[in-house]
């Protein structure tokens, strides 16, 4: 069984800062993908970034990077030099490639607000 | 940029009535999904679908559910006889290999029982 964890329900962060928003998840599969998305208000998923576990470097992807932790099970998401249009929520999700299935397991989202 | 696209955007039904919810993935991909989110809350798996069959379920997709792939290139979610509870966001997504690195969600069709 696979968990994640996003114990930040909700965030503010300035025009142009960075901020990191949490993620922490468990499994017991050796080999996984971990996955964030943005959830605007039109509730549309987008698809952000992607980190696979034997990746060696941590994923970066424009604006959006991911700092990842693997003996602390942890993957969070950096977004730097913040948008109001950033203004959304954040969810982490992750899918086991052997015995997880191929489904992913989300988070209950962080939801980040930018301020002028 | 290929999408996956999701018909209608919004529905409303009442309690009891069946309702079928369209999603065509994008055309090389082979893994389909239903996800489901209510209202505030984190979305949640509800099957996958490959090779013209179902790969796993989740406990929420009892037998008021039903996915099939008509026509080669359409893949539908139908709840036969629609409960209160089943009001949520419903997403189709679409991966072209198992295990890959990305999930293509569609823009969700919202779904409310009344």
């Amino acid at each position: 069984a696979q968990k994640i964890t996003q114990t930040q329900p909700g965030m503010f962060v300035q025009e142009k800062e960075a901020v990191t928003l949490d993620c922490t998840y468990d499994t017991s599969d050796p080999s996984y993908g971990l996955f964030w998305y943005k959830q605007p208000s039109s509730g549309e998923m987008i698809f952000l970034i992607y980190q696979g576990s034997y990746d060696q470097q941590n994923a970066t992807e424009g604006r959006y990077s991911l700092n990842f932790q693997k003996a602390r099970k942890s993957a969070n998401l950096v977004i730097s030099a913040s948008q109001l249009g950033d203004s959304a929520m954040y969810f982490c999700a992750m899918r086991g490639f052997t015995g997880g299935g191929n489904k992913l397991t989300f988070g209950t989202g962080t939801q980040l607000k930018v301020e002028l | 940029e290929p999408e996956v696209t999701q018909t209608p955007s919004h529905q409303v039904t009442q309690m009891g009535q069946e309702v079928i919810l369209r999603c065509v993935p994008i055309s090389n991909h082979l893994y389909f999904y239903w996800y489901r989110q209510i209202l505030g809350q984190k979305v949640e798996f509800l099957v996958s679908f490959y090779n013209n069959e179902i790969s796993e379920k989740s406990e929420i997709f009892d037998d008021q559910f039903s996915v099939e792939r008509p026509d080669g290139s359409n893949f539908t979610l139908k709840i036969r006889s629609t409960k209160l509870e089943d009001s949520a966001m419903y997403f189709c997504a679409s991966s072209d290999r198992q295990g890959g690195t990305e999930a293509f969600f569609g823009q969700g069709t919202r779904l409310t029982v009344v």
